[in-house]
């Protein structure tokens, strides 16, 4: 089964700073590749997605993201963070075969301090 | 489009009651899934569903059950109730087929559970 690794569970920028969470996944093939971000009692919104179209992601409300194969990673990225980005996020993949099988990582809560 | 639909959004039970917690989706996706949400943990794929009348189990189905009649809804029934399994339940749906071959999920508000 694929899994999904997101480094640091907590994640502090001031307003203004660039923001940086990381994600790397294990599966020797490329998969699917999606961040998803979860407000304070929301449930998870697609942020970006990676298909093999583009590295280089771009995302909602700022973000991006850029697919390295070599480092097996998918970090995320946003260049002046908002107190707004306050919030969960989620790296997840998804098996290229199907596409139907979702693999989270256990999230990384991002503070913004003003 | 209300896109997928949980209730009750909170509730809280007794040590061996019984509980359904419904989702509903109005995007005629094909599938469907549940999760549960624990603090550091991510999310735990319970049960799946492929379309109506098909399930299959997740990463963590014990104390669980679920059915699916129709495309629509996705019920997530709960037995006898422990204090493992308080924890925000969420339900997803997507469908399949999409031209970049990505699927992508969408979530529920969640369904916030604890069991005293």
């Amino acid at each position: 089964a694929q899994s999904v690794t997101q480094l640091g569970s907590h994640v502090s920028v001031s307003e203004g700073a660039l923001v940086l969470l990381r994600c790397n996944y294990s599966s020797s093939v490329p998969p699917y590749l999606f961040w998803y971000v979860q407000y304070p009692n929301q449930g998870l919104q697609l942020l970006l997605k990676y298909t093999s179209a583009a590295t280089l992601v771009k995302g909602i409300n700022g973000f991006e993201a850029e697919f390295k194969k070599s480092e097996t990673s998918f970090h995320l990225t946003k260049p002046s963070a908002h107190m707004s980005d306050a919030a969960e996020y989620f790296c997840a993949v998804s098996d290229l075969d199907t596409g139907n099988q979702f693999y989270f990582g256990t999230g990384t809560s991002l503070t913004v301090i003003p | 489009n209300a896109g997928v639909t949980q209730t009750p959004k909170f509730r809280i039970l007794k040590i061996g009651q019984s509980m359904t917690l419904q989702c509903t989706q109005d995007m005629n996706h094909n599938y469907m899934y549940w999760y549960r949400q624990d603090p550091g943990m991510g999310l735990k794929l319970i049960y799946y569903s492929v379309g109506a009348g098909i399930t299959d189990k997740g990463e963590v189905p014990n104390g669980y059950n679920v059915s699916r009649s129709t495309t629509e809804d996705f019920p997530l029934r709960l037995e006898l109730a422990a204090p493992s399994q308080t924890s925000v339940y969420f339900c997803a749906s997507t469908r399949t087929g999409a031209a970049s071959g990505a699927n992508v999920l969408t979530f529920g508000a969640g369904s916030r559970l604890t069991v005293l």
